[in-house]
């Protein structure tokens, strides 16, 4: 079963507005980190944004908010604004246990987001 | 610059032929880790290395080795590679602050097997 599923392959959003990637994730263990990472066309990859399980209030950074539900189980990712830069492949992962157990982090298939003018 | 830097970047080479790609990082992070990146599957982790002499397989690790023998370098050997190989790999290194343990990527490396 997957462990982290991004159901929108791809995704148009205007320039200036907001766009919602969407992210699930399935776990049983009540401790986990969740990240969204940015990969552009370029290749590498850019950390974004982290929300922990136990954290109280959805993280924000910049123009990137991540919309927690945790009874839900899901992790989306809101880009405010959206600007031609914004153009890129994202990723949504998790890592379960806690924080200093490696490093391992699992990642959902991507949403390639196109921004247009 | 904190960074973490891969060689090569691109490298074509034919099946069965050893091939190791380096992975350094100058930020001192205990932890490193390699990942393979193919469409439509997003990134598998394939080892991963807690500290020096401490490394375990990650979700795909099969056909691939590696070894921490200094804390800031954590080379991948293929030591007969595949055409299934055929990838994007990325290293990553990490630490944990404040209770978050984010992970810094390397460019990549774009790898072909023939």
């Amino acid at each position: 079963a997957q462990k982290i599923t991004q159901t929108q392959p791809g995704m148009f959003v205007q320039e200036k507005e907001a766009v919602t990637l969407d992210c699930t994730y399935d776990t049983s263990d009540p401790s986990y980190g969740l990240f969204w990472y940015k990969q552009p066309s370029s290749g590498e990859m850019i950390f974004l944004i982290y929300q922990g399980s136990y954290d109280q209030q959805n993280a924000t950074e910049g123009r990137y908010s991540l919309n927690f539900q945790k009874a839900r189980k899901s992790a989306n990712l809101v880009i405010s604004a959206s600007q031609l830069g914004d153009s890129a492949m994202y990723f949504c992962a998790m890592r379960e246990g806690r924080y200093n157990q490696g490093g391992k982090l699992i990642f959902g298939q991507g949403t390639e987001l196109s921004v247009k003018p | 610059e904190a960074q973490v830097t891969q060689n090569p970047r691109y490298l074509i080479t034919v099946t069965g032929k050893k091939l190791t790609v380096t992975c350094s990082q100058n930020m001192n992070h205990e932890y490193m880790s390699w990942y393979r990146q193919d469409p439509g599957l997003g990134l598998r982790q394939i080892y991963y290395s807690m500290n020096v002499e401490a490394t375990d397989k990650g979700d795909v690790p099969e056909g691939y080795k590696v070894s921490r023998k200094e804390k800031r370098n954590f080379p991948l050997i293929l030591e007969s590679p595949s055409p299934n190989q055929t990838s994007l790999y990325f290293c990553a290194s990490s630490f944990v602050a404040g209770a978050i343990d984010t992970q810094y990527f390397g460019p990549g490396t774009r790898l072909t097997v023939l």
